[in-house]
């Protein structure tokens, strides 16, 4: 059926150099994507949207790519520190939410 | 301004038992999510709600889940006769108004059924 998914599990990367975190969708009809972040212990935390009308959106230290042609969104951090440590999840809006799996960031000092 | 909060926390219960989690969202958010997230797994959705009416209970894995919001403000998820496979984190989000506004998440309650 129709699913979020997440090319990779996890993702470790060097303080200061830049994240990328990819994500798949199948779902054609979807229309708006978030990405989320989320720490041990708490919920998930908004981090940037985009809607399909878009293909690239800027946020502080963060870009999120859509390219709807091939399903596929990404998330950018720029100049990546240790408290962007985390499980990052993207997620698919159509009637409802719906989330992938979720990449675990590293960041190593 | 404060954020979507839920209580208890931490809930441990003996399996059969019945269990109520809270959540109070946003103030003036006019949509209620309930997701479950098992560990190490995204959120799933369960029930939806726009003010006091569940407009989407899909999600919900059995009859022994149930969710209301009465006052369209406050909302309980009860849980009744607790199985093992119940044990997860359950969250709780609230919106502005509707499924396609930015979803806010509170902490989480974790569901431990022994």
């Amino acid at each position: 059926g129709e699913s979020v998914g997440l090319h990779l599990p996890t993702l470790s990367v060097q303080e200061g150099d830049n994240s990328i975190i990819n994500c798949a969708y199948s779902n054609s009809a979807s229309d708006y994507f978030i990405w989320y972040k989320q720490e041990s212990g708490k919920g998930p935390q908004f981090i940037i949207d985009i809607r399909s009308n878009m293909d690239k959106r800027q946020g502080q230290r963060v870009t999120v790519l859509l390219n709807k042609t091939v399903k596929h969104l990404s998330l950018q951090i720029a100049a990546t520190q240790p408290g962007d440590s985390a499980v990052y999840f993207c997620a698919e809006n159509t009637d409802d939410m719906r989330f992938g799996a979720g990449t675990r960031l590293t960041v190593k000092p | 301004g404060a954020g979507v909060s839920q209580s208890p926390r931490y809930k441990v219960a003996k399996r059969g038992q019945d269990v109520a989690l809270r959540c109070d969202p946003i103030s003036g958010h006019v949509s209620l999510f309930w997701y479950q997230q098992a560990l190490g797994q995204g959120p799933e959705f369960l029930t939806y709600f726009q003010n006091e009416a569940q407009l989407d209970k899909s999600g919900l894995p059995s009859d022994r889940f149930f969710a209301e919001r009465p006052e369209g403000s406050v909302s309980t998820l009860k849980i009744q006769r607790t199985q093992q496979e119940d044990s997860a984190v359950y969250l709780c989000a609230s919106s502005l108004a509707g499924t396609q506004e930015t979803q806010y998440f509170g902490p989480g309650t974790r569901l431990l059924v022994l």
